[in-house]
């Protein structure tokens, strides 16, 4: 079946402008994570939905982040005012309920902020 | 917060070795998972486990709980294995369901 996507995969934005970035998980999978993967770093966490939950936002850098899932499914990413330091891939990820199922990630969107 | 190094951080083999990446942590968790990146970016999920070891083809996993530490193995390595092998911790707990990750091994095998 299909995988996690994202959208979309390269974004190019002017400092200041806001950004949205989708995910569309695997149906049928409750729990969604969304990462961010800086140039020479490695993924950190930024937010977790877990079916009707409330999402754990303990990962977002800041108040200029934010996102949503809607009905369970989609999640958008937003990303107000960006500045540089946020280009990053930013990749989702899903997988079914239980903590212990495999999470499978989607391919990433690639954030550059000029 | 759990605090993963991985080692080496780079790492050149010839095709057919045997390859060891390591991954330690510093607080006790629930489950290790072992990712494979491409250089595309896809990542994939190689192995979770939370005790033991388990096999895949060529890969092999295994993790020591007291010692806080896991292995990946590659036997008969081959240019295709050639990727980013990422290392992440569950936290144990409750209510954890966020992974660490450590900052990747970059394997590149060569023919």
């Amino acid at each position: 079946g299909a995988g996690v996507s994202q959208s979309p995969s390269n974004k190019v934005t002017e400092k200041g402008k806001d950004v949205e970035l989708r995910c569309d998980p695997i149906s049928g999978h409750t729990a969604l994570y969304w990462y961010r993967q800086s140039l020479g770093q490695g993924l950190e966490f930024l937010i977790y939905f877990q079916g009707n939950s409330a999402p754990d936002k303990s990962g977002l850098p800041s108040d200029r982040f934010s996102a949503e899932r809607t009905g369970g499914s989609v999640s958008t990413l937003t990303i107000q005012r960006t500045q540089q330091e946020d280009s990053a891939v930013y990749l989702c990820a899903s997988r079914r309920g239980g903590s212990y199922n495999e999470q499978f990630f989607g391919p990433g969107t690639r954030l550059t902020v000029l | 917060k759990n605090e993963v190094e991985q080692s080496p951080q780079n790492l050149t083999a010839q095709e057919g070795e045997f390859i060891t990446i390591n991954c330690s942590y510093s607080v006790g968790i629930s489950a290790l998972h072992w990712l494979q990146q491409h250089p595309g970016g896809g990542i994939v999920s190689l192995f979770m486990l939370s005790s033991g070891k388990k096999k895949h083809g060529r890969l092999i996993a295994t993790i020591n709980i007291q010692e806080k530490h896991s292995s990946l193995h590659i036997t008969a390595s081959h240019p295709r294995d050639s990727a980013v092998y990422i290392c992440a911790v569950k936290d144990s707990g409750a209510g954890s369901y966020q992974l660490t990750f450590g900052k990747g091994t970059k394997l590149s095998v060569i023919p």
